[in-house]
């Protein structure tokens, strides 16, 4: 059983549509998490959520939205994509009390063209 | 803030070397610290973690020991082989309330037969 499912696993899209990939946990984590690699491989965190509390890394542009329809799913919305926006995106969950780890999803190679 | 500092690579060695990857981190508090391996093409999966102070994390060979007065948490496995081919996360959970993982660059390991 996958803990943490993301699809689609690879994404090619054009500049300027708009795309989502989707996520689900079934580990009963009350956290859910998007991540961005980059090239380097750098890992940067885009949002942190669950059901009380959104918190979003500043510096994540507002094309991006994270909708969350239930405890186990966190979306993850692109609009009006840029060839910037070209990544590996990793959904990640996790418990939010004590020093628990996260797991992670597959990732979601997007690439815009 | 909170930091994670690993050692730049890309590393590589040849099969039962003895490896080290050096992590250093900057954090108020008691962090937990985590290792995170991500083999070629797949998500990032938790390899050790420590939770207190001179607590050692170990997996699959791999060690790592959580040293307060250095603030490090450097990786060593006494013989690697070439299945141990990744990239190697170094990450922290701060103490407290915030429930972001934070994570080093990553090094890069290439193990040649």
């Amino acid at each position: 059983d996958t803990a943490v499912s993301q699809t689609p696993k690879y994404l090619v899209t054009q500049m300027g549509n708009d795309k989502s990939i989707k996520c689900e946990q079934n580990l009963g984590h009350d956290t859910m998490y998007w991540y961005k690699q980059d090239s380097k491989k750098f890992l940067k965190i885009m949002f942190s959520y669950n059901n009380k509390e959104l918190i979003i890394n500043e510096t994540v542009p507002n094309r991006f939205s994270p909708k969350s329809p239930d405890k186990a799913h966190l979306n993850l919305h692109i609009n009006s994509l840029e060839l910037g926006d070209s990544a590996v995106y990793f959904c990640a969950s996790s418990q939010a009390s004590g020093h628990t780890e996260a797991f992670f999803g597959q990732g979601t190679r997007l690439t815009v063209v | 803030g909170n930091s994670v500092t690993q050692m730049e690579g890309p590393v590589t060695l040849s099969e039962e070397a003895f490896l080290t990857i050096n992590c250093t981190y900057t954090a108020t508090g008691y962090p937990s610290l985590f290792w995170y391996v991500q083999y070629p093409g797949e998500g990032l999966q938790l390899l050790l973690k420590a939770t207190k102070a001179d607590d050692k994390g170990s997996n699959k060979g791999f060690e790592a020991t959580y040293r307060k007065e250095t603030t490090s948490f450097h990786l060593e496995k006494g013989s690697v082989q070439v299945s141990d081919s990744a990239v190697y996360f170094c990450a922290l959970n701060p103490s407290g309330s915030a429930r972001q993982l934070t994570f080093g660059s990553g090094t890069q390991l290439t193990v040649l037969p």
